[in-house]
């Protein structure tokens, strides 16, 4: 168990909706990050958070959009979905500055956009 | 060019064997080297993680990373069939930054 949990394991949906993923880090990470893997693609990074604030952006579409709470657990927003947003999205937490700074995923989340 | 490149494979390999796994990747600034691996797109499993160049070993599992040439490497000794799955390479500049990730490369353990 690497510590991070997503939730929900598993999501269908149709075309047009709006979901909400959400991921609870390590204790005492103050990182998060949210990939997307395609079916045999690699992870695509989407965006990282640090302490509540955003920290970097990746390729993430202006659909697609997140936050991280106070109590650090993020959510990834997605809305106007479509079929090509079919994908496993992971979220990963890691330490602070200086702590160590291995990256643990969760399990993910399966999105199904029909 | 990609900054990081993962031969995809499919690798198929005797149970018994040394496995090699390579990445290599264009920008100098990458300081932290990790391998995952990940079974039937579950999440991703940390299994090395390497600051700089250097070996690591752990059990079966040795990292070497060679800067100079901007090539990484895992060795899988005694490779058994519980080791079929996904190994991806993940680089990163510093210790908060995002993981550039290889795009995994399949192993089959046949026994």
């Amino acid at each position: 168990d690497s510590g991070v949990t997503q939730t929900p394991k598993h999501l269908i949906t149709a075309t047009g909706q709006r979901v909400t993923l959400r991921c609870s880090p390590r204790s005492g990470d103050l990182s998060v990050y949210w990939y997307q893997q395609s079916l045999d693609q690699g992870l695509q990074f989407l965006i990282q958070y640090y302490n509540g604030e955003e920290r970097a952006k990746g390729n993430i579409l202006e659909r697609f959009s997140a936050q991280q709470f106070p109590d650090l657990h993020s959510e990834l927003n997605l809305s106007s979905l479509e079929l090509g947003d079919s994908a496993l999205y992971f979220c990963a937490s890691s330490g602070s500055w200086g702590e160590r700074t291995e990256a643990f995923f969760g399990q993910g989340t399966r999105l199904t956009v029909v | 060019q990609k900054e990081v490149e993962q031969d995809p494979g499919p690798l198929s390999v005797p149970e018994g064997a040394i496995v090699s796994l390579n990445c290599t990747y264009s920008n100098s600034a990458f300081q932290y080297f990790m391998w995952y691996r990940q079974y039937s797109r579950k999440g991703p499993e940390l299994l090395m993680y390497t600051y700089s160049s250097g070996n690591k070993e752990d059990g079966r599992f040795t990292a070497q990373v060679d800067k100079s040439s901007k090539y990484i490497s895992l060795f899988i000794r005694d490779s058994q069939p519980s080791d079929s799955a996904t190994y991806l390479c993940a680089l990163r500049n510093s210790g908060n930054t995002p993981l550039v990730f290889g795009k995994g490369t399949r192993l089959s353990v046949i026994a």
